[in-house]
């Protein structure tokens, strides 16, 4: 079955850019999506069509794929975007999440 | 704006079942498919199903077929997610989520808290 995996947690600065990656099988052939969630919260998807940011998403987040690998990009990160955040793919109708990385912002 | 809200929080005994509902604002069930996605207690995110909004024909993972079973009801706007057979790892929270034309989760439920203990 199709997996997706993604580091367990990421650190960074305030103001530095964190780099979120989600690797799968030829992950560039397949739209990814990109959602945040903040502990007690329901997720909010802030990439779909894997570089697309939706209305109200900040233009700090921002997103590509090349080859197995798709990355989330948050420019000048800020203490609001400690957060867990989940890739999720289709693979034969069917929806897989990555496991999920916890980006702390310290 | 879209909403989806969801029914309040359960606790059953393992054996038993458990109705979860979604009702969605804005008469959204005829354009976005909506799923279901579960996260147990400091885990990550598992797909359930969803139902396509044009032909109302469920889909399911393989790992919750037989025992997951989810309904939409165009006339409330609400779409129901029943699991059966419930074990103490099906405590979780359970989010519906609607998938749009471009298969993302675009928006999601409140989330139901599910605790399943004897």
């Amino acid at each position: 079955s199709y997996e997706l995996t993604q580091p367990p947690s990421v650190s960074v600065s305030p103001g530095q850019t964190a780099s979120l990656t989600c690797s799968g099988y030829m992950l560039a052939r397949k739209y990814t999506s990109w959602y945040q969630q903040k502990p007690g919260q329901s997720p909010v998807m802030v990439i779909l069509l894997s570089a697309k940011r939706p209305p109200g998403i900040p233009e700090r987040f921002s997103a590509s794929t090349s080859g197995d690998t798709a990355t989330l990009t948050i420019s000048g990160t800020q203490t609001m975007d400690e957060a867990d955040y989940f890739c999720q793919a289709w693979d034969d109708n069917t929806a897989i999440f990555g496991g999920g990385t916890r980006l702390t912002v310290l | 704006q879209v909403h989806l809200v969801q029914s309040g929080v359960e606790v059953e005994k393992p054996g038993s079942s458990v109705k979860v509902s979604c009702q969605a604002s804005g008469g959204i069930l005829s354009t976005y498919a909506i799923n279901w996605v579960r996260q147990a207690p400091g885990q990550g995110l598992e797909w359930m199903g969803g139902v396509s909004p044009v032909s109302g024909t469920p889909n399911y993972p393989q790992k919750f077929q037989d025992r997951v079973k989810i309904i939409a009801d165009e006339g409330t706007s609400t779409v129901y997610m029943e699991m059966t057979n419930l074990k103490n790892e099906d405590t979780a929270v359970y989010y519906c989520a609607a998938r749009g034309d471009w298969d993302a989760f675009e928006m999601w439920g409140q989330g139901t808290m599910v605790t399943v203990s004897s």
